[in-house]
This record gives C-alpha cells, sequence and structure tokens, in this order.
C-alpha cells in the first residue's frame, strides 16, 4: 500500500500553544483529507483539501494542499485540552468512490 | 443528519460463531466503505460498494462477506474467524462524487474474536 509519513509521531504541548503537523508522501494525491480520532471512536473529518496550494480554515484549524500535491499541512492555534486525540491525514489518488491512505497518525497530548 | 451508525459497539465471538456487523447512513450517500483498524495503526481498506455494487475488494479473506441491501444499509457478515481479526471495524460513506468525495466514517465496532 501507499505510505504517507506523518510528523511529529507525538506532540506534548501546553494549552494555549499552537501546533503545526505534516504529512508526506512519495505520491501525487488529488486529495488530501485531515482527521481527528478519540480512543475508542471513528475518525472525524475536519478539513478537506482538492487543488494543490489550496488552503482551508475551520474554526481553530488550518490545512494546506502542498504545491508538490505530495504533501499537507495541518495547524491548530490556540490549543486546547478537548484537542487531545489522533490526527490523521489521508490521501485519494482520485474522486469518487475509492480508497483514502492513511497517514501513520500524529498523536496530540494537550497539557492544561 | 449527518450520521454514520453502526451497531453493535462491541462484539465479543469465537472462532466458530458467525456474526453480522451493521452500517447505516441517510445522507443520501452512493459510496459505502468498510475499513478494518488495528490498534495504534490508521484505518486500512477492505470493501467499497458503489451505487449498491461491490467496486473494490482489498484483497480481504472470505471469512469476511459484505452485503449492501440497499443505498442506506452496509453489512459485514462474519464467519469464523480468527483472534488475529480482532479490531475496530469503520463504516464510511460519501457521495462518490466526480470532484468531492469526503468520506464520512461511523464510530465503529469493537470486534474480539476469542
Amino acid at each position: 500500500g501507499q505510505q504517507l509519513n506523518q510528523s511529529p509521531q507525538s506532540m506534548f504541548i501546553q494549552e494555549g500553544e499552537d501546533v503545526s503537523m505534516n504529512c508526506t508522501s512519495s505520491s501525487i494525491f488529488n486529495t488530501w483529507l485531515w482527521y481527528k480520532q478519540d480512543p475508542g471512536e471513528g475518525p472525524v473529518l475536519l478539513i478537506a483539501l482538492y487543488k494543490a496550494g489550496e488552503l482551508t480554515s475551520n474554526g481553530r484549524l488550518t490545512a494546506q494542499f502542498g504545491i508538490t500535491r505530495k504533501d499537507s499541512f495541518l495547524n491548530i492555534s490556540a490549543s486546547i485540552p478537548s484537542d487531545v486525540g489522533i490526527y490523521f491525514c489521508a490521501g485519494q489518488f482520485r474522486a469518487g468512490a475509492n480508497n483514502l491512505f492513511f497517514g501513520t497518525g500524529t498523536r496530540l497530548t494537550v497539557i492544561p | 443528519d449527518t450520521e454514520v451508525t453502526q451497531t453493535p459497539k462491541h462484539l465479543v465471538m469465537g472462532m466458530t460463531n458467525k456474526k453480522s456487523l451493521k452500517c447505516e447512513q441517510h445522507m443520501g450517500h452512493r459510496a459505502m466503505y468498510w475499513y478494518k483498524q488495528k490498534a495504534k495503526k490508521p484505518p486500512e481498506l477492505m470493501f467499497v460498494y458503489s451505487y449498491e455494487k461491490l467496486s473494490i475488494n482489498e484483497s480481504v479473506p472470505s471469512r469476511f462477506s459484505p452485503e449492501c441491501p440497499n443505498s442506506s444499509l452496509l453489512n459485514l457478515h462474519l464467519h469464523a474467524l480468527q483472534p488475529e481479526d480482532s479490531a475496530l471495524y469503520l463504516c464510511a460513506s460519501s457521495q462518490d462524487h466526480p470532484s468531492y468525495n469526503e468520506q464520512f466514517f461511523g464510530p465503529g465496532t469493537r470486534l474480539t474474536v476469542l
């Protein structure tokens, strides 16, 4: 399968700090998605990106579709305790009913 | 309604049992998916249904049998599973749109095979 590498693998930050994480692939994707997963729950969609260079925000979250189409970035501003969880990037080669290839995940811990 | 529901939440079964996982969505989505997620790993695709027809089978063993009775429902029939099949099974749905294909996930079924 496709290998999407996320970094960092885990982060411990103080409440109020900003967070940055990224995802890189050896393949070009047409779609990048970012999900958050809490323990024992399903992934929740945060942001979807469809164009190279696209910058999209959802509240305190901002994500970018890399120009090379092989990477994507997620930033969280002014973190709060409920931001705790595992963040996954996911790439898709083409639209329609097709596979999402998930990154390895970034585990975020926010210290109050 | 923007929810994908899955039942049961938890399932424990023996290797000789037959059980089924159920998934339902009422968002009018025409694509539905089964993913398997092992602990501390990302989800991995098992099956894709598009317009109620199986379009992708990621070489899943035949002890897993998917079924799509209608556009809102997706089942996964389980028979003669192995302990290593224990995992979180996730259902997802999407529009199957030519340009936009955001997948929405259910809460999952935690399966334990004894």
